[in-house]
């Protein structure tokens, strides 16, 4: 089946940015998506992509794909404290059950 | 934007008793629903796959007759577990999807710790 990865720890300093990375096997993935999650609480969608986009820019985020080596990176700027969260990508077919697959989650920490 | 409340937030609860969970969709129509569950620093594994008026499709080695599911309305999914053990302690999240396919919308997740 799907199989989505990530590494699961990640720390920078405050004002630095931070790249999270992440693979995923099935080439016929539509959209993938970040999602950040604060301890004990839900997830919120910080972005998504389009398969057929390379690169989609919101604010400090930044999504790159290439999807010829199915690797999704986010990349935070000015990596805040408040920034220190989980954060999993995910991503959709537009078959079968049509629910998210999601990585292992990478634990963001930033240092004063 | 699209919100999901999720109730309640958390629970504790005796071994052998059932607890129910509700995930509403409060300002869109989720045609479907999903029930995740997450264990201490893991990933949400899915768990199942409801959509409104008809039965939850469950993921392999999720007992039906345990976790049952009902999505009677556009707006409204309950998870009960049913006869709950403190294997079940765990964070269940809700997610719904709208008629567009990206921007799934989750709950805030329900803490159940069994004792």
């Amino acid at each position: 089946g799907e199989d989505v990865e990530q590494s699961l720890f990640l720390s920078v300093r405050e004002g630095d940015s931070s790249v999270i990375n992440c693979t995923y096997t099935d080439s016929s993935s539509t959209y993938l998506y970040w999602y950040k999650q604060e301890p004990g609480a839900g997830l919120q969608l910080l972005t998504y992509i389009f398969s057929n986009m390379d690169m989609k820019q919101d604010q400090r985020l930044t999504v790159l794909l290439n999807k010829k080596d199915k690797h999704l990176s986010l990349r935070i700027a000015d990596t805040q404290t408040g920034d220190s969260a989980i954060y999993f990508c995910a991503d959709y077919m537009d078959t079968g059950r049509r629910a998210l697959t999601f990585g292992s989650g990478t634990r963001l920490q930033v240092q004063p | 934007g699209a919100v999901v409340s999720q109730h309640p937030s958390w629970v504790i609860c005796k071994s052998g008793t059932s607890v129910k969970i509700e995930c509403r969709s409060l300002d869109f129509q989720a045609t479907t629903m999903f029930w995740y569950r997450q264990f201490p620093k893991q990933s949400l594994m899915l768990m199942a796959t409801s959509n409104e008026g008809s039965k939850a499709t469950y993921e392999q080695g999720v007992e039906k007759d345990k976790f049952l599911i009902n999505h009677a309305s556009l707006t409204l999914s309950t998870l009960t577990v049913t006869s709950a053990h403190p294997e079940d302690s765990s964070f269940y999240i809700c997610s719904a999807r709208g008629q567009q396919n990206y921007g799934y919308t989750f709950g805030s997740g329900t803490r159940l710790t069994v004792v």
